[in-house]
């Protein structure tokens, strides 16, 4: 089956504009996760929603982060007034219900702020 | 909170030959997963093998098996017949166990680049 796919794949911005970086889980995956992996570095735990609704998001760095899953499906990660420092590569994941909760990433979006 | 150490940035080995990658961490929690991804050059972190920290048998899939030393809270990973398609970074990952807050949430060591030479 399909696996967790994420897009854009690349996007470069400008200095204080908006984005979006979308996430659509494997089917049936009720909990879906982000991550943002800096250069050389292990990637760092941003929110994590089961269902509809967050359940953490306490890796959040500030408020110009914000993450909906409107319909328990497909997920939105929105930065606003982008600054340099939020280039990364943001990764998506999503597990199905049950203990073990083994996450399954897309590729992620390499996101570049000029 | 947890933290998870890989103290080997970068490691080699010839095709066919047997590496060990380490992965050391840090937790009061009594139940949890610890796990093993693999990242190439693609981007795609994936899969490679997964331990529950409540089962004392070292989890094995194919090639790879595992370490687990609970009380010394350490967790290498052992890649046996090396193969070039192993080229990529490692990452060690925690995740606290059901009923904790936070649960789901994985937390990565800063991984370790292992090159396979033919």
């Amino acid at each position: 089956g399909a696996g967790v796919s994420q897009t854009p794949s690349n996007k470069v911005t400008e200095k204080g504009k908006y984005v979006e970086l979308r996430c659509d889980p494997i089917s049936g995956h009720t909990a879906l996760y982000w991550y943002r992996q800096s250069l050389g570095q292990g990637p760092e735990f941003l929110i994590y929603f089961q269902g509809t609704g967050a359940a953490d998001d306490s890796g959040l760095p500030n408020d110009r982060f914000f993450a909906v899953r409107p319909e328990g499906s497909v997920s939105t990660l929105k930065i606003q007034r982008t600054e340099r420092g939020d280039s990364a590569v943001y990764l998506c994941a999503s597990s199905p219900l049950g203990t073990t909760r083994t996450q399954y990433f897309g590729p992620g979006t390499r996101l570049l702020v000029l | 909170a947890q933290t998870v150490t890989q103290s080997q940035p970068e490691m080699s080995v010839q095709e066919a030959e047997t590496v060990t990658l380490s992965c050391t961490y840090d937790t009061s929690e009594n139940n949890y997963y610890l796990f093993w991804y693999k990242q190439p050059p693609s981007r795609q972190m994936i899969l490679v093998i997964r331990q529950e920290a409540y089962k004392q048998q070292n989890a094995t899939e194919n090639r790879f098996s595992v370490n687990f030393q609970k009380a010394a809270k350490s967790f290498s990973l052992k890649i046996s017949d090396s193969q070039l398609g192993d080229t990529a970074m490692y990452f060690c990952a925690f995740m606290k166990g059901a009923g904790g807050t936070s649960y789901g949430k994985l937390t990565f060591g800063q991984g370790t680049i292992l090159t396979v030479h033919p």
